[in-house]
């Protein structure tokens, strides 16, 4: 079993759709966790990072469940430039180093 | 504002020959990073080097060696390339290996080993 779970997708929606994404770990000692985008034979960019309190940044939402070691992803309104893979990440302490370790990612695709 | 610079950007290999990735990052970071990312893997550490001066294995570190020759680069060796190693490599840095920034990642060196 991966240490980051998500559905690889593709979540095919129409523009305006609200579209969620999940994301589970398997480690309780992970530390930080965030959302990065990475667009077709593009490199990752971060998109938002992602807390207890839920973070909102525009039409998109994150937030944490520490106790289920859940994570999810909420985008409202979707535009046809939202369309990418989604890539779920957590950091924890592991070997000496912050390790970042990535989900393989949810495609997203949005049509007119 | 460059951020960080891969190169070369495409790479044919015949099996066992070797090669060196060059990055460069120009945002003053402490710690840089080699990813490999295959399908439905996620990415996956090669090496890291936290600071200057150092250099540590990351999660598949076989096959490679680094080197970070200064602040602003750290290069990704290859020295007898295999099939296995066909895949999409990220440079990445960081202003600390911290738990709170977050990552700039290069454009990537797409490598195909034959």
């Amino acid at each position: 079993r991966k240490e980051v779970e998500q559905d690889p997708g593709p979540f095919n929606v129409p523009e305006g759709a609200t579209v969620a994404f999940n994301c589970t770990y398997s480690n309780s000692a992970s530390q930080s966790f965030f959302w990065y985008r990475q667009d077709c034979r593009k490199e990752p960019k971060l998109l938002m990072s992602v807390y207890s309190s839920g973070n909102e940044d525009g039409r998109f939402t994150a937030q944490l469940n520490r106790a289920s070691q859940y994570i999810s992803l909420l985008i409202r309104d979707s535009k046809l430039s939202d369309s990418a893979t989604y890539l779920c990440v957590v950091i924890r302490f592991s070997g000496g180093y912050n390790k970042l370790i990535f989900g393989a990612g949810t495609r997203l695709a949005v049509h007119p | 504002n460059a951020g960080v610079t891969q190169t070369p950007k495409f790479q044919v290999l015949k099996t066992g020959q070797s090669m060196t990735l060059q990055c460069a990052q120009d945002m003053n970071h402490n710690s840089m990073y080699w990813y490999r990312q295959d399908p439905g893997m996620g990415l996956r550490l090669i090496y890291y080097s936290a600071s200057e001066g150092t250099t540590d294995k990351g999660e598949v570190p076989n096959g490679y060696n680094v080197s970070r020759l200064n602040k602003r680069e750290f290069s990704l060796r290859l020295e007898s390339a295999a099939p296995s190693q066909t895949s999409v490599y990220f440079c990445a840095s960081s202003l600390t290996q911290g738990t709170n920034y977050g990552y700039t990642f290069g454009s990537g060196t797409r490598l195909t080993v034959v």
